[in-house]
């Protein structure tokens, strides 16, 4: 099974200033997706950035990129110019075939952004 | 366009009874999947349903069960309910199943908490 580990409960970070969450992840496939989500304390998950696995361009979007090393099964979440509303939990999800397309999720790493 | 809505957002139940939630995805979405939520476990992956019929389960017990209905509406019902049942669980529609990087979104949640 794929498992996907996020080594960071929680991250601090001031505003405008730049963050990075870390995520990685287990897995034999070789096609599979990565997703990133945010969950602020309404609690619905909103994804924010996600990256196919075979693509070699690091998926962006906005503030919001990711470095991807596929060798390293690394897939870690930066995110530029802080903002309070970025404050959230982070969900790192790995998809793909061997887990009948369910998401599996790492436990979570939570961002508070200080003023 | 109207998100993935779930009814009721939150409800108390005691220890026995059974519980049924209500997912209603977003238009033209034909598959939903549950995921429950607790701090200890995390995200964990329920069940998915695609025309009707459940195409992937978790593995949790036989008291948790769902369906979908032909308009892609879906519930889930939990029987004999343990306290270890209280979570957030969350339904999520995608366009299609078995297709990894369909983007899956998600409702706000019900909030279960079994006394």
């Amino acid at each position: 099974a794929q498992t996907v580990t996020q080594s960071q409960p929680e991250m601090s970070v001031q505003e405008a200033e730049t963050v990075t969450l870390s995520c990685t992840y287990d897995t034999s496939e070789s096609d599979y997706y990565l997703f990133w989500y945010k969950q602020p304390p309404s609690r619905q998950m909103i994804l924010v950035i996600r990256q196919e696995a075979y693509k070699q361009q690091n998926a962006t979007e906005n503030r919001f990129s990711v470095n991807f090393q596929k060798a390293a099964k690394s897939f870690s979440l930066k995110i530029s110019d802080s903002q309070l509303g970025d404050a959230a939990m982070y969900f790192c999800a790995y998809r793909g075939t061997n887990s009948g397309y369910a998401l599996n999720f790492g436990k979570g790493t939570s961002l508070l952004v200080t003023p | 366009k109207a998100g993935v809505t779930q009814t009721p957002r939150y409800l108390i139940k005691t220890r026995g009874q059974q519980v049924t939630l209500s997912c209603s995805p977003i238009s033209g979405h034909r598959s939903v999947s549950w995921y429950q939520q607790t701090p200890g476990q995390g995200l964990q992956f329920l069940f998915e349903y695609f025309s009707e019929t459940q195409r992937n389960k978790g593995n949790f017990p036989g008291r948790f069960s769902g369906r979908q209905f032909s308009n892609s509406r879906s519930e889930m019902n939990v029987s004999t309910l343990e306290l270890g049942d209280s979570a957030l669980y969350l339904c999520a529609s995608s366009l299609a199943e078995g297709v990894s990087g369909n983007t899956i979104y998600f409702g706000e949640g019900s909030w279960l908490t079994v006394v």
